[in-house]
């Protein structure tokens, strides 16, 4: 168990829809990641919060937003959802400290149909 | 553009002999180097990490090589082990100790099978 929690682990939703993945980091993590691995494919990196601020953003589409709450806890937003969009979502934290790894979550498989 | 490549989709290692896995990358500002293991229906789980003040880090069975001026990493496991079997990435990251900013490039992975 890595310590960090994702929300639900599974999700069936119609095109055009929107969902919300949620992410509870590690004790003391103050940084949040979101990656998306679609079929087959590397870890595609998102977004990235730390202490409630975007820090660094990758190949994140305009229909995705994601925010990092004062408790710590992350949201990503995914709207106007298309089929290719159908895959797992990863959270990972990272504590402020010298060690420099994330720590994943088990991830949210989305399937858009 | 594929910052980091891991070019071998797959690989299969008798148990008990050695599993060495590549990765290589684009970019010469990546400072931390890790690499991840991954079962199915799970989250990558960290498995070693190297700086690039270094050209070696071991932990128990696995070792990770880097060769900078090839841009090259590697990971060895000996001996491989069954429970071994999953799919590897390597990462890499830039710019952590200055900006505090991990971010993390991920490969496409290497799915390693040790056959018993």
């Amino acid at each position: 168990d890595s310590g960090v929690t994702q929300t639900p682990k599974h999700l069936i939703t119609a095109t055009g829809q929107r969902v919300t993945l949620r992410c509870s980091p590690r004790s003391g993590d103050l940084s949040v990641y979101w990656y998306q691995q679609s079929l087959d494919q590397g870890l595609q990196f998102l977004i990235q919060y730390y202490n409630g601020e975007e820090r660094a953003k990758g190949n994140i589409l305009e229909r995705f937003s994601a925010q990092q709450f004062p408790d710590l806890h992350s949201e990503l937003n995914l709207s106007s959802l298309e089929l290719g969009d159908s895959a797992l979502y990863f959270c990972a934290s990272r504590s402020p400290g010298s060690s420099t790894e994330a720590f994943f979550g088990q991830g949210t498989r989305l399937t858009v149909v | 553009d594929q910052q980091v490549k891991q070019n071998s989709p797959s690989l299969s290692v008798q148990e008990g002999r050695i599993s060495i896995l590549n990765c290589d990358y684009t970019n010469s500002m990546f400072d931390y180097f890790l690499w991840y293991k991954k079962y199915p229906a799970e989250g990558p789980t960290f498995l070693i990490s190297i700086s690039s003040i270094k050209d070696k880090n071991e932990d128990g069975r696995f070792t990770v090589f880097l060769n900078k001026s090839a841009k090259h990493l590697s990971l060895h496991i000996v001996p491989s082990q069954p429970g071994d079997s999953a799919v590897y990435f390597c990462a890499a990251s830039e710019g952590g100790r200055t900006s505090g900013t991990y971010k993390y490039i991920f490969g496409t992975g290497t799915r390693l099978k040790v056959l018993a």
